[in-house]
């Protein structure tokens, strides 16, 4: 059973470029979230996502970045025009509940995000 | 302040001691607590996970939650090299959203 996919690992972008990120959740999970991790910090939550819904986006910066999650295919954040200050590690999680005993998220590897 | 706070160390420790990682909180409504291991330029992996007050205990790792304090611990037994790496307290009410705490490197010296 493999994990979370995440990719790409790596991703330079130039300053106002688009960045994508992908992410495939756990076989049986729907329900998926990403989060940031900044330099010497922990996560920080942006999105929480299921099949063709946003369900949480209180975290997402208001502009330039969106979050689907379409009924085929993987999670993608989309970043548009990134600045310097989008260089960060993205995370994705998936689990097979939100709420309740069986909610324990598990994380990808990851996309580090370097803006030049 | 901060409703998680994480000592960031680092903690160095000789191999075989026993090491302790701990986290406050300030949120009462935390219901379900969280340790995960993460290794450098890695992702977290989920290492222990509780949701009452007491202990788990799953091989080296003990997982210690005390609500009436807000507190919670990791103790690691015959610690080893290999336990090298960043750990991140985490926690959640009863809802989806992970609280992380800034995390705690830990190196093991052989």
């Amino acid at each position: 059973n493999a994990g979370v996919m995440q990719n790409p690992r790596h991703l330079v972008r130039r300053r106002g470029q688009e960045a994508r990120l992908r992410c495939s959740p756990m076989k049986g999970h729907s329900h998926v979230y990403w989060y940031r991790q900044l330099p010497e910090e922990g996560l920080k939550f942006m999105v929480y996502l299921q099949k063709e819904n946003i369900i949480d986006e209180s975290g997402m910066p208001k502009e330039r970045f969106s979050a689907e999650f379409p009924k085929e295919g993987p999670s993608i954040l989309r970043i548009q025009q990134v600045v310097r200050g989008d260089s960060a590690a993205y995370f994705c999680a998936s689990s097979t509940e939100s709420t309740g005993p069986n909610t324990e998220a598990f994380f990808g590897q990851g996309t580090r995000l370097t803006v030049v | 302040q901060k409703e998680v706070e994480q000592d960031p160390g680092p903690l160095s420790v000789p191999e075989g001691a026993i090491v302790s990682l701990n986290c406050t909180y300030s949120n009462s409504a935390f219901q379900y607590f969280m340790w995960y291991r993460q290794y450098s330029r890695k992702g977290p992996e989920l290492l222990m996970y509780t949701y009452s007050s007491g202990n788990k205990e799953d091989g080296r790792f003990t997982a210690q939650v005390d609500k009436s304090s807000k507190y919670i611990s990791l103790f690691i037994r015959d610690s080893q090299p290999s336990d090298s790496a960043t750990y991140l307290c985490a926690m959640k009410d009863s809802s989806y959203k992970l609280i992380f705490g800034s995390g705690t490197r830990l190196l093991v010296r052989p």
